[in-house]
This record gives structure tokens, C-alpha cells and sequence, in this order.
């Protein structure tokens, strides 16, 4: 079984552009979840989405968002980026989203803002 | 609200050697905790996880018991090896529908 991929892994924008990451599932799986992971802050939950609905949110702006589609696709979106938001962005997908669950990440988006 | 505290790293040990890396949590109720490793340029995978008090997860030769009393879930190994090296990185999930909290991370080295 294919493992949870994104893409791009790498990216460089600057400042004020904005970016689309995207994520494929584990197939079957219906929940998939998205983290920011920076040296000084670790990983920080962003937002998980069970069947198209956003299920779960945490503490970031208005400037990031995301969506899943009906394959349980998903795609996370920043706007107006800031220097900041250099960091790895994962995703992880799991069939409920449960918290007994366990979650299976992809490799990560390297995303660079100069 | 809940919060998950690891020793900080790095850590360093000689191939062979015993591991602990500690664990603490601050939870309500009879939360989930997990273990998860990072290897160098890849995504986070499950170690091992332990759903109720008094169970202990266990894989690839690592361990760890989940203890209400001291609200612990250090990770031990016996004898580590150089491919062991990694970040690795302790979670909790306090109920259901809730997002995972993860610890800062403790960095591994292994030297052979």
C-alpha cells in the first residue's frame, strides 16, 4: 500500500506570495491532519479534515487554510507569507482521525520564504 | 490544557548502550500517548503507543510503560544502535476527536 505523499518537498517563495501544498492519503484513509514543524517551536497541530469537513483547528491566522476533496485529497493554503512560516509542513493521514489512531505521515514540504 | 514535556537533547550514546529518554504529560482524563521517530529527511512514523495505565507499547526493541501514578511514558531501550539515531518525539491524545500534542523533540546520536 502507497504511503501519504506531498508535494512539492521543496519550495522557495518570498514574502507577501502565497502557497499550495498538497497531500495524498494512505488509501481508504478519511482523515488527514497537517502540522508545522520549526526548530524553535516543534510540531504544531494545524488542522485535520474528516470527509471533506474541517474537523479540528489550531492556534494559527486566518492565513492558512485548507480543504479536502472527495478522493480525501487535501490541500493546505498560506497567503501573504512572512519569514515566519519557513518551515516543514506535514501531513499525516489516519481512517478516523480517532485519537486511539494511529497516524502515518507523509515526508514533508520544505518550504522556504526569503 | 494538556502538554507534553521530554528531556531536551541531544542525546549521546556509544552503540550497545541503555537508552531512557523521559517523558511527562499533563493531561485530563485517561489520555492516549505515543512515541513517534524522525529520521533525517523524513516524515514522523509511530514507535509505539499505549492507550490505558499500566500498558506498555513496545517495538523494535524500544519500550515504554504508560504510568498514571507519576504521569510518565519514558521510552527505554537496552542496547542501541547507530541506526536508532533520529529525533524522537513523545505525543498525547486526550479524547476523542482531539489533535495529537507532541513533545519539542530529543535528538539521538549513536556512536559506533
Amino acid at each position: 500500500k502507497a504511503g501519504v505523499t506531498q508535494t512539492p518537498r521543496y519550495l522557495i517563495k518570498t514574502r507577501g506570495q502565497q502557497v499550495t501544498l498538497s497531500c495524498s492519503p494512505i488509501s481508504g484513509h478519511r482523515s488527514v491532519s497537517w502540522y508545522q514543524q520549526t526548530p524553535g517551536q516543534g510540531l504544531q497541530f494545524l488542522f485535520e479534515y474528516f470527509s471533506e469537513t474541517q474537523r479540528n483547528k489550531g492556534n494559527f491566522p486566518g492565513r492558512f487554510s485548507g480543504r479536502q476533496f472527495s478522493n480525501s485529497r487535501s490541500e493546505m493554503n498560506v497567503s501573504t507569507l512572512e519569514l515566519g512560516d519557513s518551515a516543514l509542513y506535514l501531513c499525516a493521514s489516519s481512517t478516523t482521525g480517532t485519537f486511539t489512531d494511529t497516524q502515518y505521515f507523509g515526508p514533508g514540504t520544505r518550504l522556504t520564504v526569503l | 490544557g494538556n502538554s507534553v514535556t521530554q528531556m531536551e537533547g541531544p542525546v549521546t550514546l556509544s552503540e550497545e548502550a541503555f537508552l531512557t529518554i523521559n517523558c511527562t504529560y499533563t493531561a485530563t482524563g485517561y489520555p492516549s500517548l505515543f512515541w513517534y521517530v524522525q529520521y533525517p529527511g523524513e516524515g514522523l512514523q509511530l514507535l509505539l503507543k499505549a492507550t490505558k495505565a499500566d500498558d506498555k507499547g513496545s517495538n523494535k526493541g524500544f519500550e515504554a510503560t504508560y504510568r498514571k501514578e507519576t504521569t510518565s511514558f519514558h521510552l527505554e531501550k537496552g542496547s542501541v544502535q547507530v541506526s536508532d539515531s533520529a529525533v524522537y518525539f513523545c505525543a498525547l491524545s486526550g479524547s476523542r476527536d482531539d489533535k495529537i500534542i507532541f513533545g519539542k523533540g530529543t535528538r539521538l546520536h549513536i556512536l559506533p
